[in-house]
């Protein structure tokens, strides 16, 4: 049964600071992973989708690695803006189609 | 492409009502999911659904919970006689046919309150 663990649970940091978000899971036999931000009682936004072929995935200040043999991907956010406030999930699919394992999720805060 | 479209957005029902909960999939999606988010906690998979066909339930509570996605109109969550721990919010999710190479799309949820 695949397990998906986000670390840590919250996160505060001062504008301007680089973030970095961690995931692991526990099977590594994962078809793709996806990023997700979700801010407060609203839905989820896709951040960025790495295939299980792909290392990583980019789009403007995000960056996604992916190191499936190990069971783990980082999301980093570079130059933090208040607006980054929000929670970070990340979310594992077995297989094309599939349903997705979904970690606990963390907390972001960024100071102004 | 109006995206994955949940209502209603909020829902108050009493204890013992039902809860009908409403999901349209993106234009071209003929895959649905249905997430449960508790209070405090993360998503967890209900249930996938094709048209016509349900494909994996394993998330699905075994009593009062019930889901169909028709050949025609959206996805729909039902919840019979329902209680204060059904509580959540509900989410959909959608994705192309046979494929997640797009990843999926989430819909804004249904928050369910029951009183």
């Amino acid at each position: 049964k695949q397990e998906v663990t986000q670390i840590p649970a919250a996160l505060s940091v001062p504008e301007g600071e680089n973030l970095v978000l961690n995931c692991s899971f526990t099977d590594s036999a994962i078809y793709n992973l996806q990023w997700f931000r979700q801010d407060p009682g609203k839905g989820l936004t896709s951040l960025l989708l790495i295939q299980s072929s792909q290392r990583e995935q980019t789009s403007g200040r995000l960056n996604a690695s992916l190191d499936k043999s190990s069971g783990r991907s980082t999301l980093y956010i570079a130059a933090s803006q208040p607006g980054d406030s929000a929670t970070y999930l990340c979310a594992v699919g077995k297989a094309a189609g599939n349903k997705l394992t979904f970690g606990g999720g963390t907390r972001v805060l960024v100071k102004p | 492409n109006a995206g994955v479209m949940q209502n209603p957005r909020h829902l108050v029902r009493r204890r013992g009502q039902e809860a009908r909960l409403r999901c349209s999939p993106m234009k071209g999606h003929s895959h649905v999911y249905w997430y449960r988010q508790l209070p405090e906690e993360g998503l967890k998979f209900m249930v996938y659904l094709q048209k016509e066909n349900i494909i994996d339930e394993s998330g699905m509570p075994k009593e009062r919970f019930s889901a169909e996605f028709p050949k025609e109109g959206p996805s729909i969550l039902r919840i019979q006689q329902v209680v204060r721990g059904d509580s959540a919010a509900y989410f959909c999710a959608s994705s192309p046919q046979l494929s997640g190479d797009d990843g999926y799309t989430f819909g804004s949820g249904t928050r369910l309150t029951v009183v």
